[in-house]
């Protein structure tokens, strides 16, 4: 069912491993999609971003994949550090609005706990 | 420079108080936009700013009036607020979408707690 409550869905790795972190959408006709991290105490900060005309794209230690066609997006993290350590949101723009603007969505949130 | 500032950083007020939030930016971005998050939640958008003009208002309640003096600056007035409203409001600003500028860059936050 969905989950209402106070508890995020929570992975944890082992410091240096890979995490991949899921998230599916909502809207097919979204045609933007961002990676957030957030920190304890501090606002969501911009990691990477990806097109709807595009399967995948690379950062630094990131990688962002998108599956249109079952409408899911991933997040991997390679050698995962501490500093990883945070919330991160992954978010569509099904609509940009008339004169400027967009209107993010926001998928449920993932916590991710890195171990020493 | 992808900053955007808020002040205060936090705020405790009472509920007969009026407060205001703000927020400034110096990217030349077009939209400004304020949101609120409660604990465990992802941000629930409130109001879009669009070249200075209110684009959208999510049926906010009238407690909160969002106020943009020019293209850097956004404010929140906040009056007679109820505990409930006690969270994390978020600015965050873009350029528009004709510009192929669709991130929201966002501020750190004011942490508001409603007495």
């Amino acid at each position: 069912g969905e989950n209402v409550g106070l508890h995020l869905p929570t992975l944890s790795v082992q410091e240096g491993d890979n995490s991949i972190i899921n998230c599916a959408y909502s809207n097919s006709a979204s045609d933007y999609f961002i990676w957030y991290k957030q920190e304890s105490g501090k606002g969501p900060q911009f990691i990477i971003d990806i097109r709807s005309n595009m399967d995948k794209r690379q950062g630094q230690r990131v990688t962002v994949l998108l599956n249109k066609t079952v409408k899911h997006l991933s997040l991997q993290i390679a050698a995962t550090q501490p500093g990883d350590s945070a919330v991160y949101f992954c978010a569509e723009i099904p609509r940009h609005l008339t004169g400027g603007g967009n209107k993010l969505t926001f998928g449920t949130g993932t916590q991710l706990k890195v171990e020493l | 420079d992808t900053e955007v500032t808020q002040t205060p950083k936090h705020l405790v007020m009472g509920m007969t108080n009026k407060k205001s939030l703000k927020c400034e930016q110096h990217m030349g971005h077009r939209a400004m936009y304020w949101y609120k998050q409660k604990a465990k939640k992802p941000p629930e958008l409130m109001f879009v700013y669009s070249y200075e003009k209110l684009s959208i208002n999510e049926s906010v309640p009238s407690r909160f009036s969002p106020e943009c003096p020019n293209s850097s600056l956004l404010n929140l007035h906040l009056h007679a607020l109820q505990p409930e409203d006690s969270a994390l409001y978020l600015c965050a600003s873009s350029q528009d979408y004709a510009s192929g500028g669709e991130t929201q860059y966002f501020g750190p936050g004011t942490r508001l707690l409603v007495l």
